[in-house]
């Protein structure tokens, strides 16, 4: 069986600062990808990261940098100098290769920016 | 290029009807997949459909069935709808499969049960 789990609820950070979004998996596959999204309110889904277990590079994008570490099971989610407009809900997802389109999603994490 | 377009976006019904949600994938896109979400279980996969046939089913009971139309279309049913049925339902969409491909998902359709 798989499971996600983002232990953080909610995050409520000051702009500016930076903020690591945890997100620890379990599989028992050897070929697997994990994704990060974010649910803005407006409802839809919004693609970020996607990853594949032989590839353990961590990955910078702007302000948006992932930390992914097999031996602990973990893909954490960091965003430097956090704005406002990063406010949202944040899923880390899992998909294996024999499972079609299907994703697992963690609970999310709420994060609040606050001015 | 249009995103993924669910209608209606909200919906409110009563516990016992029935209800039908509409997705409108990517252009070219022939694989659909829809999602539940609710405050206490989260994300759930509900199904997923490719070329009009049901590739992939999550655990959910036989009142919810969904269909695929030749132009990649797709509509989900609940009958019988009962309270803890109120949910986002968010429908995603790609060229193929997952994670060769990205999958892009659409609004939701806000389902309410009275």
């Amino acid at each position: 069986a798989q499971k996600v789990t983002q232990a953080q609820t909610e995050i409520s950070v000051v702009e500016k600062e930076d903020v690591t979004l945890d997100c620890v998996y379990e599989t028992r596959d050897t070929t697997y990808y994990l994704f990060w999204y974010k649910q803005p309110p407006s409802g839809e889904l919004v693609f970020l990261i996607r990853r594949n277990s032989f590839d353990e590079q961590n990955e910078i994008s702007g302000r948006y940098s992932w930390n992914f570490q097999k031996s602990t099971s973990s893909f954490n989610f960091t965003i430097t100098a956090s704005q406002v407009v990063d406010s949202a809900v944040y899923f880390c997802a899992l998909h294996k290769e024999t499972s079609g389109s299907r994703l697992t999603f963690g609970e999310g994490t709420q994060l609040t920016v606050n001015p | 290029k249009a995103g993924v377009t669910q209608t209606p976006r909200y919906l409110i019904k009563t516990r016992g009807q029935q209800v039908t949600l509409s997705c409108s994938p990517i252009s070219g896109h022939r694989s659909v997949s829809w999602y539940q979400q609710t405050p206490g279980q989260g994300l759930q996969f509900l199904f997923e459909y490719f070329s009009e046939t049901q590739r992939n089913k999550g655990n959910f009971p036989g009142r919810f069935s969904g269909r695929q139309f030749s132009n990649s279309r797709s509509e989900m049913n609940v009958s019988t709808l009962e309270l803890g049925d109120s949910a986002l339902y968010l429908c995603a969409s790609s060229l193929d499969l997952v994670p060769r491909n990205e999958q892009f998902f659409g609004p939701g359709t806000r389902l309410t049960v009275l």
